[in-house]
């Protein structure tokens, strides 16, 4: 069992670039979270999702689109990337929405 | 809606030693603490957690410890060791009410030899 996998790993994303982070869970969890993560800003919601075929907003949701077509993926958008969105960003799933989440290995994203 | 601060952000202890991270939350409906460590380069992992039924919960070297009327929780890790050297975060939420974890900042933990 993986748990869950992002990718990639890393990546550099020129400026009005289009970018998908995926984000992929074998544990069956029916929800499954987005993060990004700022040095001294701790974890920040991006957009969460409760149940394959919803999604909803997290505490920082502009500039991200995310979907969710079935259980196990849950890919993040960036229609056109900004400097701004240089972050780590991590995906987590949880059994039931509020539950204990689990964390992926995180992709480092650097837009230029 | 939630909100967790955690002190300190930095922690330096001796090998053996024990150490101590703070967090207060501001809502009191919140039922489930858990605490995750982040070491470089990796994903938060859960390490223990509390649910607001019991004042403390221990985990080999590892305890958490909650004051619901304070609205405060801790973790102690007794006997540091060079491998506890990480960032750990705190995090509260209410439990199946469709709500999100809130994360505090992060405590970076350095444990020297």
């Amino acid at each position: 069992i993986a748990g869950i996998t992002q990718a990639p790993t890393s990546q550099i994303l020129a400026a009005g670039r289009r970018m998908t982070l995926r984000c992929t869970q074998d544990m069956r969890h029916n929800a499954m979270y987005w993060y990004r993560q700022d040095l001294g800003l701790g974890l920040r919601l991006i957009h969460y999702s409760n149940t394959a075929g919803t999604t909803g907003k997290g505490e920082v949701p502009d500039g991200y689109s995310v979907s969710r077509a079935n259980t196990d993926d849950f890919p993040l958008t960036l229609a056109s990337a900004v400097p701004s969105q240089t972050s780590v960003y991590f995906c987590a799933s949880s059994y039931t929405a509020g539950d204990t989440q689990y964390f992926g290995p995180g992709t480092r994203l650097t837009v230029l | 809606g939630e909100n967790v601060e955690q002190h300190p952000s930095t922690l330096s202890v001796q090998e053996g030693d024990s150490a101590v991270i703070k967090c207060t939350y501001s809502d009191s409906a919140s039922n489930y603490f858990p605490w995750y460590k982040q070491e470089l380069g990796k994903g938060p992992q859960l390490i223990i957690d509390i649910r607001s039924n019991v004042g403390e919960k221990k985990d080999q070297r590892i305890a958490v410890t909650l004051n619901k009327t304070a609205k405060h929780f801790s973790l102690h890790i007794t006997e540091t060791q060079p491998e506890d050297s990480a960032v750990y975060f705190c995090a509260a939420t209410l439990l199946d009410s469709w709500g999100k974890l809130q994360f505090g900042a992060g405590t970076q933990v350095v444990v020297t030899p």
